[in-house]
């Protein structure tokens, strides 16, 4: 069975600064792994997926992931962060496409003016 | 592309009365379809995963007569709640998926029951 691990329900940064979510797995296959973010009474919108290719993935609004299989990390960054990126955001693993996803507990995301 | 719509976004019912939730792949065919539940500020739980033409499998501790989910066609999905009562107030999800590693998922329902 696969499962994440989100470290840190809350994180706060300031305008412009790094933003660092972290996000650990566990799988006895090799995962696919993804971020999502969830903004006040929506869905979830897909940041970035890592599915055994690059293990550096580059996603949309200028978040990137990278996968370390030695570490079993799928972090997620963002070297500057903007106000539009309060939200919550989930790691999510599955085993392959079709199958169910299992999520992560969520991080909020709050970003200091 | 790869557009998912829920209707309604927002249903207020009376305890006792059931609330139907649409969701629909509005420009693909979605051979599969998933439904979670999110209660505040807590993670998606998934409920059920349904194939079209072919009956939902629940997860454990899901009332299957509680939740009745039809998959009659490959853009539509739908989630019955039955009889609702206030604890099944909570934001509802879908999501659908063509290939492999893509979910892609709907705005979401908020349910409240009163």
């Amino acid at each position: 069975a696969q499962s994440v691990t989100q470290l840190g329900s809350h994180v706060s940064v300031s305008e412009g600064a790094l933003v660092l979510l972290r996000c650990n797995y566990s799988s006895s296959v090799p995962p696919y792994l993804f971020w999502y973010v969830q903004y006040p009474n929506q869905g979830l919108q897909l940041l970035l997926k890592y599915t055994s290719a690059a293990t550096l993935v580059k996603g949309i609004n200028g978040f990137e992931a990278e996968f370390k299989k030695s570490e079993t990390s799928f972090h997620l960054t963002k070297p500057s962060a903007h106000m539009s990126d309060a939200a919550e955001y989930f790691c999510a693993v599955t085993k392959s496409g079709n199958e169910k996803l299992t999520f992560g507990t969520g991080t909020r995301l709050t970003i200091i003016p | 592309g790869a557009v998912v719509s829920q209707h309604p976004s927002r249903v207020i019912c009376k305890s006792g009365t059931s609330v139907k939730i649409e969701c629909r792949s509005l420009d693909f065919q979605a051979t599969t379809m998933f439904w979670y539940r999110q209660f505040p500020k807590q993670s998606l739980m998934l409920m059920a995963t349904s194939n079209e033409g072919s009956k939902a499998t629940y997860e454990q501790g899901v009332e299957k007569d509680k939740f009745l989910i039809n998959h009659a066609s490959l853009t539509l999905s739908t989630l019955t709640v039955a009889s609702a009562h206030p604890e099944d107030s909570s934001f509802y999800i879908c999501s659908a998926s063509q290939s492999l590693a893509e979910q892609y998922f709907g705005p979401g329902t908020r349910l409240t029951v009163t």
